[in-house]
């Protein structure tokens, strides 16, 4: 398999509910991001792990953590989410861990994540 | 602070027609990158291009060309005898450096513009 991939790739949940999106990358690549897609809203960074180590929280509310056990996989554990939280929830991979800008982000195809 | 401005929501064509996506970007940077991305409806962002600062040259490649212009602040991409599979959300971005040694490079995306190709 190559790429980005996502598991699930949907998933409805209740607010009481705890669950959790996975993301794998096949790239050999160093850094992860998790993103959140809402509708006519731009992409919104939400975590970035640059070797396992997470350099970037967004402010993101506490009921998204996140955890990245090595370099390929990156994980975003939900719980009590709100119904504003339903949206697409990408995952990204670069390969250059040192701020680099020139870097390309390769994305996965996304969770579509309904809370209700 | 970073901005990327993609001022057409949606824009619709008929097959064969060409079709200019615009990208106005802001950034108190001398040194950047700008990126687009297609966004098929199965949701997965697909990279198109990368592009640096000092790089002014237009790029072709097949049917997509891009126009980098930096006295304009824009980056815009022109698909030209759109088909049907252009149909798509397309989004531009702009990289600025990680906060410092280790960390990653970050990217600020516009909204978006929504590209409908009909028969």
């Amino acid at each position: 398999e190559t790429g980005v991939t996502q598991t699930p790739r949907h998933l409805v949940m209740g607010m009481t509910n705890k669950k959790s999106l996975k993301c794998e990358q096949h790239l050999g690549h160093n850094a992860m991001y998790w993103y959140k897609q809402s509708a006519k809203k731009p992409l919104e960074l939400m975590f970035v792990y640059n070797f396992k180590e997470q350099t970037e929280n967004n402010s993101v509310p506490s009921r998204f953590s996140p955890e990245c056990p090595n370099s390929s996989h990156l994980f975003l554990h939900l719980h009590t989410l709100q119904p504003e939280d339903s949206a697409l929830y990408l995952c990204a991979s670069s390969l250059t861990p040192a701020g680099d800008m020139s870097d390309t982000q390769y994305f996965g195809p996304g969770t579509r994540l309904t809370v209700l | 602070a970073q901005k990327v401005t993609q001022a057409q929501t949606e824009i619709s064509v008929v097959e064969k027609e060409d079709v200019t996506l615009d990208c106005v970007y802001e950034t108190r940077d001398t040194t950047y990158y700008l990126f687009w991305y297609k966004q098929p409806p199965s949701g997965e962002l697909v990279f198109l291009i990368r592009r640096n600062s000092f790089d002014e040259q237009n790029e072709i490649s097949g049917r997509y060309s891009w126009n980098f212009q930096k006295s304009t602040s824009s980056f815009n991409f022109t698909i030209t005898a759109s088909q049907v599979v252009d149909s798509a959300v397309y989004f531009c971005a702009l990289s600025e450096a990680g906060l410092g040694t280790g960390t990653a490079s970050k990217l600020t995306f516009g909204t978006g513009t929504r590209l409908q190709v009909t028969l």
